[in-house]
């Protein structure tokens, strides 16, 4: 059981380039997330899914894209990258409302750095 | 749109004494939770809260919920260094959905 997996854990891009960073879950959830934390601020929420093929944006979607054809992975893809997407970024999943202890697990974190 | 504020938002303290961070919201919530985060790291989970009046703890960690006064809090009793660490508060106002919104976190160091 790994738990949630995010990749690559270190990245610098160059202004303009476009990437994506892959996150997996191998707990069956149904709901999962991506959240970026910029220093000394607390995590704020870009895109969210509750399952396959459902997705909706958080509070800073601009500049990113999400889709989610399985129930496992939650890719994250920034189009363009700019220098205020220097970030580290959160990958979260849960089982909802279906889990009665409300546990949301979180991915170790992927620290993006774009020049 | 939903403000979650903590404070303090840093908080030097002495080992074996006490002190407590409040984590207070704009709107209705029905979830909330703590997290702690050492630096470089990924967020620990702390404790869900889900009812008014909910308490619960954990070694030298407590907290707590009033949904009136839309107030969380987290004390710490007889703090010891290894609790030094970035505490978060996060609210989910819409039943299950947990899209969460975090305080900006509270950095806690503990002087031996």
């Amino acid at each position: 059981n790994a738990g949630v997996t995010q990749t690559p854990k270190f990245q610098v891009l160059k202004t303009g380039q476009s990437m994506t960073l892959q996150c997996a879950q191998d707990m069956n959830h149904e709901y999962m997330s991506w959240y970026r934390q910029d220093p000394g601020m607390g995590l704020r929420l870009i895109h969210y899914s509750v399952g396959a093929g459902i997705t909706d944006q958080g509070e800073v979607p601009n500049g990113y894209n999400v889709s989610r054809s399985t129930t496992e992975d939650f890719p994250l893809r920034l189009l363009s990258a700019a220098p205020s997407q220097t970030s580290v970024y959160f990958c979260a999943s849960s089982y909802g409302y279906r889990d009665p202890r409300n546990t949301i697990y979180f991915g170790e974190g992927s620290w993006l750095t774009v020049v | 749109e939903l403000k979650v504020e903590q404070n303090p938002l840093f908080l030097s303290m002495q080992e074996g004494k006490n002190y407590t961070i409040y984590c207070n919201y704009s709107t209705t919530s029905d979830r909330l939770y703590w997290y702690r985060q050492d630096p470089g790291k990924s967020l620990e989970s702390l404790f869900v809260l889900l009812s008014n009046g909910a308490v619960k703890q954990e070694g030298r960690l407590m907290a707590s919920l009033d949904t009136k006064a839309r107030l969380s809090t987290l004390h710490i009793t007889a703090a010891v260094h290894d609790l030094s660490a970035t505490y978060f508060c996060a609210v989910d106002p819409n039943f299950g959905n947990e899209k969460l919104t975090f305080g900006t976190g509270t950095r806690l160091t503990i002087i031996p």
